[in-house]
């Protein structure tokens, strides 16, 4: 009973470095989302899908880019990191009543 | 601006002591929810309220929505140390987006 699972849990850029967070969910939800936690902002949500090939922007876009060619897989990615960038990412996935959150993934950016 | 305030920020108290959240925004809201993270976890949804003055009990929490549905309200009676944690409020907004608040980081010392 995996639900939603992220890769990696730790990475460390420099910057002007790209990577792909990784997010994954076995429960054939529908919408999926990808929020950045930081120190005293709860969480912000940078992108969103409704389903497969639907993406939209959420409050903090920038900088990053998704795409939903699946149901189970929605990746973030960074196309070139800026130390601003440096936060814990959460992918969650919803269904009619709940949203349910990975484990995150904690990105630092030198 | 964060779209949903939420007071006090950072809250320690001792065991068996009641305490109280709040969460305020200036825009009405069909439903608002409640998380609770702990470290190194992803939120974890504890309510939904939908109707304005609703309140609802969940063991020693009750939660509060206000009548006009722009606020809410976070009660803990007896708090216990297993109820440290970052406590979040949550709200949808336009279609789809789940906004968040800014967060209340609880300590229950023993």
């Amino acid at each position: 009973n995996a639900g939603v699972t992220q890769t990696p849990k730790f990475q460390v850029l420099k910057t002007g470095q790209s990577m792909t967070l990784q997010c994954a969910q076995d429960m054939n939800h529908e919408y999926m989302s990808w929020y950045r936690q930081d120190p005293g902002m709860g969480l912000r949500l940078i992108h969103y899908s409704v389903g497969a090939g639907i993406t939209d922007q959420g409050e903090v876009p920038n900088g990053y880019n998704v795409s939903r060619s699946t149901t189970e897989d929605f990746p973030l990615r960074l196309l070139s990191a800026a130390p601003s960038q440096t936060s814990v990412y959460f992918c969650a996935s919803r269904s009619t009543y709940e949203q349910y959150f990975g484990p995150g993934t904690r990105l630092t950016v030198t | 601006t964060q779209l949903l305030e939420q007071s006090p920020q950072f809250l320690s108290i001792q065991e068996g002591e009641n305490l109280t959240v709040y969460c305020n925004s200036s825009s009405v809201f069909s439903s608002l929810q409640w998380y609770r993270q702990e470290p190194g976890e992803g939120p974890v949804l504890l309510v939904t309220v939908v109707t304005g003055g609703e309140v609802k009990k969940l063991k020693r929490l009750t939660f509060q929505f206000g009548d006009a549905r722009k606020d809410s309200s976070l009660h803990i009676t007896a708090a216990q140390p297993g109820d440290t944690g970052l406590y979040l409020c949550a709200a949808y907004t336009g279609f789809q987006k789940l906004v968040f608040g800014t967060g209340t980081r609880l300590l229950v010392s023993p």
